[in-house]
This record gives structure tokens, sequence and C-alpha cells, in this order.
């Protein structure tokens, strides 16, 4: 079975410094992963995804993940945070799509980012 | 705008009532999935149509039932609705054998 864990249920950091989210993951195959992004009363905003290409995975916002197949991790960073940038990040590993595999998504139990000005 | 739309965005009823959520995918994506948003049990995928058809299920209460129309939009029908039902429901759609899922704004229902 596939799972993700997300290391902190909340980070805070002030304006202009770096962020760091912490992701790591369970999968019996090679996973796809995904961070999506949600505001406050909004929907859920892919970030990045990463499909067995490139293990650093650039995104939108100036965010980027890196996959570490020896840690079974896929941390999300961002050089320097942005007050706009407060929001409940999910890690999310995908069931897949091959082999008769649904497609069904897995998410972590979020980690809420708080930017200080 | 992720091309997901879902209607209401807010549902307000009452306990033993029944309700009917609606998403329209993407313009050419053949799944709908739809997830439940709340509190205490994080997100979870309840259901999924491909196509049409039922093609996997999750943690979905037998109060709850889902359907595809021939025009892919996708109703998640709610009844018998407790209060622990209130939460966020969400849909999302992919294409064929892209795993990547588009999410729409979500329903967030709240039962009194």
């Amino acid at each position: 079975a596939q799972s993700v864990t997300q290391l902190d249920s909340h980070v805070s950091v002030s304006e202009g410094t770096p962020v760091l989210l912490r992701c790591n993951y369970s999968s019996s195959y090679s996973p796809s992963l995904f961070w999506y992004v949600q505001h406050p009363n909004k929907g859920l905003q892919l970030l990045l995804k990463y499909t067995s290409a490139a293990t650093l995975v650039k995104g939108i916002n100036g965010f980027e993940a890196e996959f570490k197949k020896s840690e079974t991790s896929f941390h999300l960073t961002k050089p320097s945070a942005h007050m706009s940038d407060a929001a409940e990040y999910f890690c999310v590993v995908s069931e897949g799509v091959k082999s008769g595999n649904t497609g069904k998504l897995i998410f972590g139990q979020g980690t809420t980012l708080q930017v200080k000005p | 705008d992720s091309g997901v739309t879902q209607t209401p965005k807010h549902l307000i009823t009452a306990t033993g009532q029944r309700v009917t959520l609606r998403c329209s995918p993407r313009s050419g994506d053949l799944s709908v999935y739809w997830y439940q948003q709340s509190l205490d049990q994080g997100l979870q995928f309840l259901i999924q149509y491909y196509n049409g058809e039922e093609r996997a299920k999750g943690n979905i209460l037998e109060r709850f039932s889902a359907q595809q129309f021939p025009d892919l939009h996708s109703e998640l029908n709610l009844s018998s609705l407790e209060l622990g039902d209130s939460a966020l429901y969400f849909c999302a759609s992919s294409v064929p054998g892209v795993e990547t899922q588009y999410f729409g704004p979500g329903t967030r229902l709240l039962v009194l």
C-alpha cells in the first residue's frame, strides 16, 4: 500500500527566508508524487509533480521538490517565502494508472505554512 | 482556474436530508474522482468514474452514491445526512493514462 507522511503539521517562516516542507513516502514501486496547495477557502492547486523523469522538479511560484529514492523523501522548498505563500500544502502519491490501477490520490495530512512579515 | 466546476459552492441542510453535488470535468477528461476533506479524516478518496462507469471505490459510505452522465458531468448524492458528513467535497478530473488530477473549487456542506 502507498502512503505519504508529512513530517510537520505547521511550519512558520519569516518573509524572505527559505521554506522547507518535508514529506516521506512509502510505495512498492516507483511512485508518482505531487504537491498541491490549498489557500484559505479555496480549492486545491497543483504546485508540481514527479513522474520518474528528472529528480529535481520545478513548480509554480518558485517552488521545487527533490525526489530522493534512497531516503524515500520528496521535500518541497522555496528559496524566499512570500506572504502570499501562506496556505496548506499537501504531499500526495498517486496509485498510478498502469496495470489496472485507478490513479486515485493518497494525501498526506497537510502542512500549514505561516509566513510572518 | 483548473477548468473543473462544482456546484453549489455552499450547502446548508439538516440531519436526515438528501443533497446532490454536481461536478463538470475539464473538457476532454474522462475520469472524475470525488474526495472528502474533513478536519478529523483529512482528504480521502471516495469514488471514481471513468467514461460513465464506476471504476473504484474508496472510503465511501453506503448512504453516498455517485454517477457520471453521458456528457461526463458527475453527481454525488448524499442521503440520510448526519452531522459528521459536514465537510468540503472536491471533485477532480484527469485524462486517460495521466495521473495528474485537476481539482474543482469544492462544495462546502454543513449539516445542522
